[in-house]
């Protein structure tokens, strides 16, 4: 069954470094999602990105983030520049289509700023 | 931002019990879908729901969308051990507009721990 993955699934990093987070989406699916979930609180919705651009955005989603599709299958959620409370999982999800908005997760990727 | 208020927070039940768990907001919704979420791993879908009334069932889950668009709950019926996770509602708000033609991101409710004692 065709699933997302995400790489890496532990990111230790220092305040002020950058991290690029990876995102391999189901392979038909053409709408992409960053939600990230700090430890014991509910999924927090990020950014969407369609047809290369991105759709939407929640204000958790400033200047220090940014999403790229740099091929055919990767999904990418960098963050410029760490801070403690950007410590968190980070979700990648797809959908297939609009009025089908059934969002499938990947595993995650346990983001520590130190 | 759109709130959904889940409950209960927790449950602790004993196998072979039947869970009830709802979300309800003060705003209408187009789009109801059920998670589960086990310790350290992403959501998994289980159920979605697209139009008001809609009942929805999943082996022993069974999830409607309210009539008026502003609720949802989930039933598991004859719950066994691999039922414990954390069960969360998400919802799509009918106020979101899709700009640039793409679909919008989900609200999620706080969740509901759903513990089960042998």
């Amino acid at each position: 069954e065709p699933e997302v993955t995400q790489t890496p699934s532990h990111q230790v990093t220092q305040m002020g470094q950058e991290v690029i987070l990876r995102c391999v989406p189901i392979s038909n699916h053409l709408y992409f999602y960053w939600y990230r979930q700090i430890l014991g609180q509910k999924v927090e919705f990020l950014v969407s990105f369609y047809n290369n651009e991105i759709s939407e955005k929640s204000e958790i989603f400033d200047d220090q983030f940014s999403v790229e599709r740099p091929d055919g299958s990767n999904f990418t959620l960098k963050i410029r520049s760490t801070k403690l409370e950007d410590s968190a999982m980070y979700f990648c999800a797809s959908s297939e289509g609009l009025a089908i908005n059934e969002q499938f997760f990947g595993p995650g990727t346990r983001l520590t700023v130190l | 931002g759109q709130q959904l208020n889940q409950s209960p927070q927790s449950m602790f039940i004993q196998e072979g019990e039947d869970v009830s768990m709802n979300c309800t907001s003060s705003s209408i919704f187009n789009t109801w879908l059920w998670y589960k979420q086990d310790p350290g791993e992403g959501p998994v879908l289980l159920i979605a729901l697209y139009k008001a009334g809609e009942l929805t069932s999943n082996g022993r889950l069974t999830a409607q969308f309210g009539i008026t668009r502003k609720d949802s709950f989930l039933n598991i019926s004859a719950s066994i051990p691999s039922d414990v996770g954390i069960y969360f509602c998400a919802g799509q708000p009918e106020l979101l507009k899709y700009s640039g033609g793409g679909a919008d991101g989900l609200t999620f409710g706080k969740g509901t721990h759903l513990i089960i004692q042998p």
